[in-house]
């Protein structure tokens, strides 16, 4: 069955910028939404931003301006780059599929999450 | 922005019933899915579209949604039912959480 991995730095300086990749195993990047949800410590759920394979993407407007996500079909995974981290920013970072057909449906596929925190 | 709005936690006996609710403004407007998580676990997609259950989710898992009110609700709850529910809606095209809801089976 499709499964998602995420990987990436554990530990980021502030200032820097945050990067991570989720990998889709036992089935093709191409077709669903892809996203990247967040989750600080003890915190609620936050939504990041998703991509489509054809390349359309969708950021949340409070992270706009320091988010992109890409993809890479040939390698069957997706990525989140987050610029000028901050404390704020240290938090499970999940990859997730989008159901439906991009801003509709729920998400019904998760990686297991990975752990960044901003520190020096 | 759009917000919902759920309470903090709600607890039911065992094998009673539990209600979380997921409030927002003219949500019966939206779809409205729901995700369980345990500690230390990634979210599990327990209903979408309002009162739709995935594959693999229990019978007693339903939802509905009507006014400014979404509800969750759990029938005959079990001790593994203990966990964060969270709502979600999509607004402009961006994914909207509720603050999450504790469950606890007493």
């Amino acid at each position: 069955q499709v499964q998602l991995q995420e990987s990436g730095p554990g530990l980021v300086k502030p200032s820097e910028t945050l990067s991570l990749t989720c990998t889709v195993s036992g089935g093709s990047i191409n077709s669903y939404y892809w996203s990247w949800i967040r989750q600080p410590p003890g915190k609620g759920l936050e939504w990041v931003a998703y991509i489509f394979y054809s390349g359309s993407t969708k950021y949340n407007p409070s992270l706009k301006s320091r988010v992109t996500i890409s993809l890479d079909t040939s390698k069957n995974l997706f990525s989140l780059k987050l610029s000028s981290v901050t404390a704020a920013d240290t938090a499970v970072y999940y990859c997730a599929r989008e159901m439906g057909s991009g801003g509709t449906d729920g998400f019904d596929l998760w990686g297991q999450g990975t752990l960044v925190t901003v520190s020096s | 922005s759009y917000e919902l709005t759920q309470p903090l936690s709600v607890s039911v006996a065992l094998g009673q019933t539990a209600r979380i609710t997921c409030g927002g403004n003219n949500i019966r407007a939206k779809n409205v899915h729901w995700y369980q998580q345990k500690p230390g676990q990634a979210p599990v997609l327990v209903i979408y579209r309002d009162s739709n259950r995935p594959s693999g989710i229990p019978e007693r898992f339903s939802g509905s949604n009507s006014g400014n009110t979404a509800t969750l609700t759990i029938t005959r709850a079990q001790a593994g039912d203990e966990a964060d529910y969270y709502c979600q809606v999509w607004d402009s095209s961006t994914a909207v959480f509720g603050g999450g809801t504790k469950l606890t089976v007493l």
